[in-house]
């Protein structure tokens, strides 16, 4: 079974510009998270998605959104790039419909820089 | 807020000893906790997990034990060997999939 895809694998983009990235989650799996990773902050938790509908949020500003198609696949989109959302940007999936934590895993991750 | 400590955040151990990994985490309503490894230009990949309703889980050279009562869970690698070098993440879970990192621990294991 194929893992979890994400594209592109590296962008640059410059201060002001907005960005979106891709995510395909494993063949029957319905919930899509995204995660920033910085070497300061560490992984911290943007959003989930499942069945189209953000399910959680975690502690970023609006510019950061993001949206699931009824495929599961996923995007989020950061608006007016600022330099300290140079980031690896990843995405994890999970079958997402149990009543209890689902195990995540991990796509290679989309490695943005913003100058 | 919720926050997940991990100790130490680098550890170098001889090809053959073990090593231990241990976190701390604040939320009691936690009941789910990963722990990843991540290799240069990868993704994280789940390497053990473990459940509130378990003490100890096992897998082959791998070992995660949990308690509770204490909050904090820990990592154990046996007879290690240099491509376990990588950082290895510690993880709490929280209600909507939302996964609590701790701050990662760079494994370097010396042929």
């Amino acid at each position: 079974k194929a893992g979890v895809t994400q594209t592109p694998r590296y962008l640059i983009k410059t201060r002001g510009q907005q960005v979106t990235l891709s995510c395909s989650p494993i063949s029957g799996h319905r919930s899509v998270s995204w995660y920033q990773q910085t070497p300061g902050q560490g992984l911290q938790f943007l959003f989930e998605y499942f069945s189209e509908t953000q399910r959680n949020k975690g502690n970023f500003p609006g510019r950061f959104s993001g949206r699931q198609f009824s495929n599961s696949r996923s995007e989020m989109n950061v608006s007016t790039l600022e330099l300290g959302d140079s980031a690896l940007y990843l995405c994890a999936s999970s079958l997402g419909t149990s009543g209890r934590i689902g195990t995540q895993y991990f796509g290679p991750g989309t490695r943005l820089t913003v100058l | 807020g919720e926050n997940v400590e991990q100790h130490p955040s680098t550890l170098s151990v001889q090809e053959g000893d073990s090593a231990v990994i241990k976190c701390t985490y604040s939320d009691s309503a936690s009941n789910y906790f990963p722990w990843y490894k991540q290799e240069l230009g990868k993704g994280p990949q789940l390497i053990i997990d473990i459940r509130s309703n378990v003490g100890e889980k096992k897998d082959q050279r791998i070992a995660v034990t949990l308690n509770k009562t204490a909050k904090h869970f820990s990592l154990h690698i046996t007879e290690t060997q240099p491509e376990d070098s990588a950082v290895y993440f510690c993880a709490d879970s929280h209600p909507g999939n939302m996964l609590t990192f701790g701050g990662g621990t760079r494994l370097m294991v010396k042929p």
